[in-house]
């Protein structure tokens, strides 16, 4: 149980265009998703939380305008980098965190296998 | 702040020897501290957690220590293995306007055969 999954796990696009990112809890009702991006050979940061039905809290630095967040299910949350530039490449990889049965504790994280953004 | 700083960024130790890592957290509040594995490419692995009521705990050849009052975590593998070669970030729990975690700043872990 708790496997969230991530579409599309790598892509590339050309600067000034918009990509986005899918994040989906496939056996299990997410009520917090998060978004985190990982340059080569630094942390995860975290970019933002998102709540079902709610607007999304970024962190101090993440332009909000820039990465859209939607977590319009319980399943899903979307991250769309728009006007994207080449250093806006980076791995993104979401979490998250649920609320049922078999879940440990609701702070336990569970992460998808990220996706890979090249911008040209 | 909301800050987890981790030491040693690199680490080199001989297959069979303990690996010790370090981790200290800015916000008494925080209750939560996992540990993740990360190999080249792939997404974090929970590898053990530890709540702020506990002061250890042990899964096989790993332990986690945690020590409330100096604010302060850390990761025990015994009879290390080439397999354990990764990076490992320490983490922990942080609650302002939502429960999120904050990463250290990971450390990379070798194991000399």
């Amino acid at each position: 149980g708790a496997v969230v999954s991530q579409h599309p796990s790598w892509v590339i696009c050309k600067s000034g265009t918009s990509v986005k990112i899918e994040c989906r809890s496939l056996d299990f009702q997410a009520t917090t998703m998060f978004w985190y991006r990982q340059f080569p050979k630094q942390s995860l940061m975290l970019m933002a939380t998102s709540n079902e039905g709610s607007k999304a809290t970024y962190e101090q630095g993440v332009e909000k305008d820039k990465f859209l967040i939607n977590h319009a299910s319980l399943t899903l949350s979307t991250l769309t980098v728009t006007s994207a530039h080449p250093e806006d490449s980076s791995f993104y990889i979401c979490s998250a965190t649920g609320r049922t049965s078999g879940f440990a504790s609701t702070d336990t994280q569970y992460f998808g296998p990220g996706t890979r953004l090249t911008v040209l | 702040g909301e800050n987890v700083e981790q030491h040693p960024s690199t680490l080199s130790v001989q297959e069979g020897d303990s690996a010790v890592i370090k981790c200290t957290y800015s916000d008494s509040a925080s209750n939560y501290f996992p540990w993740y594995k990360q190999e080249l490419g792939k997404r974090p692995q929970l590898i053990i957690d530890i709540r702020s009521n506990v002061g250890e705990k042990k899964d096989q050849r790993i332990a986690v220590t945690l020590n409330k009052t100096a604010k302060h975590f850390s990761l025990h593998i015994t009879e290390t293995q080439p397999e354990d070669s990764a990076v490992y970030f320490c983490a922990a729990t942080f609650y302002s306007s939502a429960s999120k975690i904050i990463f250290g700043s990971g450390t990379r872990l070798s194991i000399r055969p």
